[in-house]
């Protein structure tokens, strides 16, 4: 069974910390690798797909790798604007549906 | 990036009556939607996978005839609550895939039954 954590549960941070969320999981085949960032209230937004070991993806000051075990989103300098709830996931081996983590929860206080 | 609309955003009904929700891809086409249902402080949890043109594919515990879908376009899959009751109260978000396996989700709708 397909399964994904997600570190830490909750982060609180001050504007201009930088700082990594992480993601572990453990697939029978990996397909792929989604972050979505979901606001209070909101349906996720779509981040980054990273589709294999040593890949990276960069947008403003979000930068998504992966490994063969876990991806890291990486924050450079955050602001407050950047505080939501970010959730990794990965499609099921054959198929499209997606196994969530259960998310990070970032504030970023000016 | 792709667009994915829902219709009502916010609902309110009695207890009893039936409730239809709306999910359309703004800007492709898509044969697979899916349906999440999102409770206070957890994660989506899947309730079914809706394909054009044939009968959605229930998650295990939720009741089909309870939960209506149809997904009659490319663009267009629709969420029907019946017999709503207060226990169906949540957060309801659907998704779109695109052709290269991504989804694409909607802003949600908020349900309460009263």
């Amino acid at each position: 069974e397909d399964q994904v954590t997600q570190s830490p549960e909750a982060l609180r941070l001050q504007e201009g910390e930088s700082s990594s969320l992480n993601c572990s999981y453990t697939v029978s085949g990996l397909r792929g690798l989604f972050w979505y960032r979901q606001d209070p209230g909101k349906g996720p937004e779509f981040l980054f797909t990273l589709y294999s070991a040593g890949e990276e993806k960069e947008k403003e000051r979000l930068k998504a790798t992966l490994t063969k075990k876990e991806s890291f989103l990486h924050i450079t300098a955050p602001k407050p604007e950047d505080s939501a709830t970010y959730l990794c996931a990965v499609p099921e081996t054959s198929g499209s549906r997606l196994t969530f983590g259960e998310g990070t929860q970032l504030t970023v206080n000016p | 990036g792709a667009v994915v609309s829902q219709h009502p955003s916010r609902v309110i009904c009695k207890s009893g009556t039936s409730v239809k929700i709306e999910c359309r891809s703004l800007d492709f086409q898509a044969t697979t939607m899916f349906w999440y249902r999102q409770f206070p402080k957890q994660s989506l949890m899947l309730m079914a996978t809706s394909n054009e043109g044939s009968k959605a594919t229930y998650e295990q515990g939720v009741e089909k005839d309870k939960f209506l879908i149809n997904h009659a376009s490319l663009t267009l899959s629709t969420l029907t609550v019946t017999s709503a009751h207060p226990e169906d109260s949540s957060f309801y978000i659907c998704s779109a895939l695109d052709r290269v396996e991504t989804q694409y989700f909607g802003p949600g709708t908020r349900l309460l039954v009263l």
